[in-house]
């Protein structure tokens, strides 16, 4: 079975600064990968994902994300934060193979400081 | 392209009232998935259905919960009777089967925002 864990339920960045939110992977087979972003009020919005291939994924809003096999890691970046990405962020994955319902992690939520 | 669509988008009842959420996909997408997700938790797999077709419902509290897709298409999800426990977002999903790996992705619904006092 696969897992996700997220750590800092609650990250503050200053406007300007870089933006890391971290995920840790457990997957017994190949995953997929995935970040997806929750506005208040909203569905799910694909940021990124990773299948196959590079391992620096580049996705929306000038966020991306590296996938590290030997960490299994999946962790989440932006160089200068923008008072827009305020929201709450969800890590994913799911199997390369079968089933491919998504496993999330609990989230963190995004505090943009002005 | 229209999206996924849900309703209603809030919903407030009674515990141990039933109440029922509908979930239309995006047009061709052959699995639809239902999702719970409790204040301060990632969201968590219902229900998956390929076509009219369970795939996956082992998170389904069958005692209280039912869910149906007739016709391949739109879904309803039900519960009856509610707890206060099953206060949450319940998210709609769907996409493709897998196809190509780079296109893959699964499309989510605004959801419905369900409060049992």
């Amino acid at each position: 079975a696969q897992s996700v864990t997220q750590l800092g339920s609650h990250v503050s960045v200053s406007e300007g600064a870089l933006v890391l939110l971290r995920c840790n992977y457990s997957s017994s087979v190949p995953p997929y990968l995935f970040w997806y972003v929750q506005y208040p009020n909203q569905g799910l919005q694909l940021l990124l994902k990773y299948t196959t291939g590079a391992t620096l994924v580049k996705g929306i809003n000038g966020f991306e994300a590296e996938f590290k096999k030997s960490e299994t890691s999946f962790h989440l970046t932006k160089p200068s934060a923008h008072m827009s990405d305020a929201a709450e962020y969800f890590c994913a994955v799911s199997l390369l193979f079968g089933n491919e319902k998504l496993t999330f992690g609990t989230g963190t939520r995004l505090t943009i400081i002005p | 392209e229209a999206g996924v669509a849900q309703s209603p988008r809030y919903k407030i009842i009674e515990k141990r009232q039933s109440v029922a959420f509908w979930c239309n996909p995006i047009s061709g997408h052959a699995t639809l998935y239902w999702y719970q997700q409790i204040l301060g938790q990632g969201p968590k797999l219902l229900i998956q259905f390929q076509n009219n077709g369970v795939v996956d419902d082992s998170q389904l509290p069958k005692d209280r919960f039912s869910a149906e897709r007739l016709k391949g298409v739109d879904s309803t999800l039900k519960i009856q009777p509610a707890k206060l426990e099953d206060s949450a977002v319940y998210l709609c999903a769907s996409n493709e089967p897998k196809l190509a790996e780079e296109t893959y992705e699964q499309y989510f619904g605004p959801g419905t925002r369900l409060t049992v006092t």
